[in-house]
């Protein structure tokens, strides 16, 4: 079993709409949970981390951590065409450092 | 500004030659990274280091090395011994331990001629 795992998609979402993203982390020790952002070509980008349960907003953006079921989620309110991207969920599975462990990433596509 | 910056942006390497890529942060960050990205396998990490003079292998180190001789600086080097060296390779860092994020410059792409 992969440690983070994400649905690779692609995932087709009309724009206005809630695009919905998904991840799931296989060691209940897993302390704290990153969502990227990667354009085709570019370098990623942090777009919310989330270290307790329940859901945490900023802006469009909704992170859900439910640590009982191991399952993380990102949501996009009023999905537009500059959305369109890859999103890479990362897990910190080794607490006292930084090294993160990265899903395969989700592929995002808004349809204007 | 501020910030982690990687060269070269692009870079071609004959086969058996070593390469090395340049990363450089000026965020007083005392940890980084080096990650390598493949389609469709999300990033690996090669080597990280959260204090000078001091590194740890990652998931995929063989055919890597890597130095920290300065707080700022921390270059990878591609070897021979790199079978599939092609890729895009990201230099990360961040600020303490602990649960801190990370965050990427804007990566190498090398590729094998």
């Amino acid at each position: 079993q992969k440690e983070v795992e994400q649905n690779s998609g692609p995932l087709s979402v009309p724009e206005g709409a809630i695009a919905s993203l998904n991840c799931t982390y296989s060691d209940r020790g897993s302390q704290s949970f990153f969502w990227y952002r990667q354009y085709s070509g570019k370098s990623p980008e942090l777009i919310m981390f989330i270290y307790s349960n329940g859901d945490k907003e900023d802006g469009r953006f909704t992170a859900q951590l439910n640590k009982a079921s191991q399952y993380v989620s990102l949501l996009i309110r009023d999905s537009q065409p500059s959305d369109s991207a890859t999103y890479l969920c990362a897990v910190n599975i080794d607490f006292g450092n930084e090294k993160l462990t990265f899903g395969t990433g989700t592929r995002l596509t808004i349809i204007p | 500004d501020g910030g982690i910056t990687q060269s070269p942006k692009y870079l071609f390497r004959k086969e058996g030659q070593n390469v090395t890529l340049s990363c450089e942060q000026n965020l007083n960050h005392d940890a980084m990274y080096w990650y390598r990205q493949d389609p469709g396998q999300g990033l690996r990490l090669i080597y990280y280091s959260q204090i000078v003079n001091d590194f740890q292998k990652g998931d995929i180190a063989e055919g890597y090395s890597v130095s920290r001789e300065k707080k700022e600086s921390f270059p990878l080097t591609v070897t021979s011994a790199q079978k599939n060296p092609t890729a895009f390779y990201l230099c990360a860092s961040s600020p303490a331990r602990g649960g801190n994020t990370i965050y990427f410059g804007e990566g190498s792409w090398l590729t094998v001629v």
